[in-house]
């Protein structure tokens, strides 16, 4: 059983739609939970950091987090089609190594 | 502020030459981390270094990898006698003593023939 899992997609959505993307995790241990974007051929960049259970709201994106299911997600709402990337999910225990999701590539359609 | 630098962008080598990979920390960043990113897979961690310290390689592969941060320059992967399996993206990572997320460079995408 991997770590985090991850679903690959791909997923496809319709411009303006709420895109749900998720993560599951096994290890109760890990404290911090971060969502990047990731282009195509590019760098990952932090979208959200949230630190244990809750929600946290930037813009048209919303993190959740419920550490009783071991369960994480990202909300985007009025999706766009500059939000077409892959979205990794990824945890730690502290200041230390981030262990990933396998990523779910996004695709907005106009 | 450039952020994270890493060098080359793109590296091709032959099979058994040696890959040496350049990262630069963002300014006042100490810890340096490296992460591999086979094609469709996520990132898996390699190795977390400060400044002349490896402090968790347990990604790193045992035989041909090996990685420094010294007191001046930047943080060098180096991969001896390259496989065709190495073919990958190398990215570096970097944060401050305080940060649990991290700031990743552009990567280096490693090509061997």
């Amino acid at each position: 059983q991997k770590e985090v899992e991850q679903d690959p997609g791909p997923l496809s959505v319709p411009e303006g739609a709420i895109v749900s993307l998720n993560c599951t995790y096994s290890n109760s241990a890990f404290q911090y939970f971060m969502w990047y974007r990731q282009y195509s051929r590019k760098g990952p960049e932090l979208l959200m950091y949230t630190y244990s259970s809750g929600n946290k709201e930037d813009g048209r994106f919303t993190a959740q987090v419920d550490k009783s299911s071991k369960y994480i997600s990202l909300f985007i709402r009025d999706s766009q089609p500059s939000d077409s990337a892959t979205y990794l999910c990824a945890m730690t225990f502290g200041n230390e190594k981030l262990t990933f999701g396998t990523g779910t590539r996004l695709t907005i359609i106009p | 502020n450039a952020g994270v630098m890493q060098n080359p962008r793109h590296l091709v080598r032959r099979r058994g030459q040696e890959a040496r990979l350049r990262c630069s920390p963002m300014k006042g960043h100490s810890h340096v981390y490296w992460y591999r990113q086979l094609p469709e897979e996520g990132l898996k961690f390699m190795v977390y270094l400060q400044k002349e310290n490896i402090i968790d390689e347990s990604g790193m592969p045992k035989e041909r990898f090996s990685a420094e941060f010294p007191k001046e320059g930047p943080s060098i992967l180096r991969i001896q006698q390259v496989v065709r399996g190495d073919s990958a993206a190398y990215f570096c990572a970097s944060s401050t003593a305080s940060q649990a997320s991290h700031l990743f460079g552009p990567g280096t995408r490693l090509t061997v023939l």
